[in-house]
């Protein structure tokens, strides 16, 4: 099946800083990528939708300017934490499906369980 | 938008037992409903997925129902291992592709030996 990866699987950081998170499909390309964001035993809560090359498509009560996404290439999306605060800390996980196939079951990163502290 | 809803939020059973998880949608356009299986600590990964097309579908223990009717499709195990243990997501998404799914609260699944 297709391969995503996500970068890091976990990384820690003081209050105030900026954390970056990769997301990339390793054999396919996906004009389209999402982010999730999972907390503690309970559901995946999509974040955004991360289109090549034009603007991300954010859910309601997603702060766009805090959550930045960048998705430069057919095979690379990004996240940014800016400004992170204890609050942000979860575990944040990307998918993505093969450009063009209807109706197939999307492929997740591994997750990056991010600590702020 | 989509809504949707997992029941039972835990199920434990006996190894050998069949273990049988219920999600109902609201969206009557959503049209492609995959299952997901998470480990603990690691990406939730596609098991068993139907479209709206079909009734049903079946990949050796595991099977899905879907009553498009009644919006609401279920995920069958049979003959359950431990090795089934993990957190279970039913999912909905309308159109091309299916990462961007609605996805059920989980159910907890624990097979005892």
């Amino acid at each position: 099946g297709a391969v995503v990866s996500q970068h890091p699987s976990w990384v820690i950081c003081k209050s105030g800083t900026s954390v970056k998170i990769e997301c990339r499909s390793l054999d396919f390309q996906a004009t389209t990528m999402f982010w999730y964001r999972q907390f503690p035993k309970q559901s995946l809560m999509l974040m955004a939708t991360s289109n090549e090359g034009s603007k991300a498509t954010y859910e309601q009560g997603v702060e766009k300017d805090k959550f930045l996404i960048n998705h430069a290439s057919l095979t690379l999306s990004t996240l940014t934490v800016t400004s992170a605060h204890p609050e942000d800390s979860s575990f944040y996980i990307c998918s993505a499906n093969p450009a063009g196939v209807r109706g197939q079951g999307a492929f997740f990163g591994q997750g990056t369980r991010l600590t702020v502290v | 938008g989509e809504n949707v809803e997992q029941h039972p939020s835990t199920l434990s059973v006996q190894e050998g037992d069949s273990a049988v998880i219920k999600c109902t949608y609201s969206d009557s356009a959503s049209n492609y409903f995959p299952w997901y299986k998470q480990e603990l600590g690691k990406r939730p990964q596609l098991i068993i997925d139907i479209r709206s097309n079909v009734g049903e579908k079946k990949d050796q223990r595991i099977a899905v129902t879907l009553n498009k009717t009644a919006k609401h499709f279920s995920l069958h195990i049979t003959e359950t291992q431990p090795e089934d243990s993990a957190v279970y997501f039913c999912a909905a998404s309308i159109g091309v592709g299916a990462g961007k799914s609605t996805f059920g609260d989980g159910t907890t699944l624990t097979v005892k030996p």
